[in-house]
């Protein structure tokens, strides 16, 4: 079975640009999670969907925004890029189903200049 | 109440010893404690993880100890080899599927 699939790896915008990364879950697999990593703050949660609707939502601000297609696909949006905004993105699937393990992508790399 | 404290932030062992990590929680809303381990230009990826309903889960030379009074939990790695050599992140399960994590411990097991 495939893992979980980031595009692109990595990715350099400048401020002000806005940005787009995609999340193919492991197949069969309808629930997406999407995390920042960042070596001051850590992991932490942006947003789930499930089936196509967004359940759950961290403390970021709107310039971050996703969504779920009917595939289970997944894609995030960060608008008007920060310097703070470089990190690695990282998707994790689930089943969807309680007590499940998520799997983790290799994340996707952005720089803002 | 969302956080997951961990600790030590680094860790230095002998091949051969053994790695404890520790973690900390107040929310008890908390469903599941899985622990991701994590290597360079890597997504975690799961070790081991346990309900609040088990005091102890044990895969391989990983073992979860789990204090449900005291909100705590810590991971224990027995025979560590350099190949264990990773950044090690413990996290607690929140509403859905939402996980938070502890700041994460870098381990160097000397050979």
């Amino acid at each position: 079975k495939a893992g979980v699939t980031q595009t692109p790896r990595y990715l350099i915008k400048t401020r002000g640009q806005q940005v787009t990364l995609s999340c193919s879950p492991i197949s069969g697999h309808r629930s997406v999670s999407w995390y920042q990593q960042t070596p001051g703050q850590g992991l932490q949660f942006l947003f789930e969907y499930f089936s196509e609707t967004q359940r759950n939502k961290g403390n970021f601000p709107g310039r971050f925004s996703g969504r779920q297609f009917s595939n289970s696909r997944s894609e995030m949006n960060v608008s008007t890029l920060e310097l703070g905004d470089s990190a690695l993105y990282l998707c994790a699937s689930t089943s969807g189903s309680s007590q499940e393990t998520q799997y983790f992508g290799p994340g996707t790399r952005l720089l803002v200049l | 109440q969302q956080q997951v404290k961990q600790s030590p932030q680094s860790l230095i062992v002998q091949k051969g010893g053994i790695s404890i990590i520790n973690c900390a929680y107040e929310n008890t809303a908390f469903d599941y404690f899985p622990w991701y381990q994590q290597f360079p230009g890597k997504g975690p990826a799961l070790l081991i993880a346990i309900r609040p309903d088990v005091s102890e889960k044990k895969e391989g030379r990983f073992t979860i100890s789990f204090n449900k009074s005291a909100k705590q939990f810590s991971l224990h790695i027995m025979d560590s080899q350099p190949g264990d050599s990773a950044t090690y992140f413990c996290a607690a399960r929140g509403y859905g599927n939402k996980l938070v994590f502890g700041a994460g411990t870098i381990l160097r097991v000397k050979s």
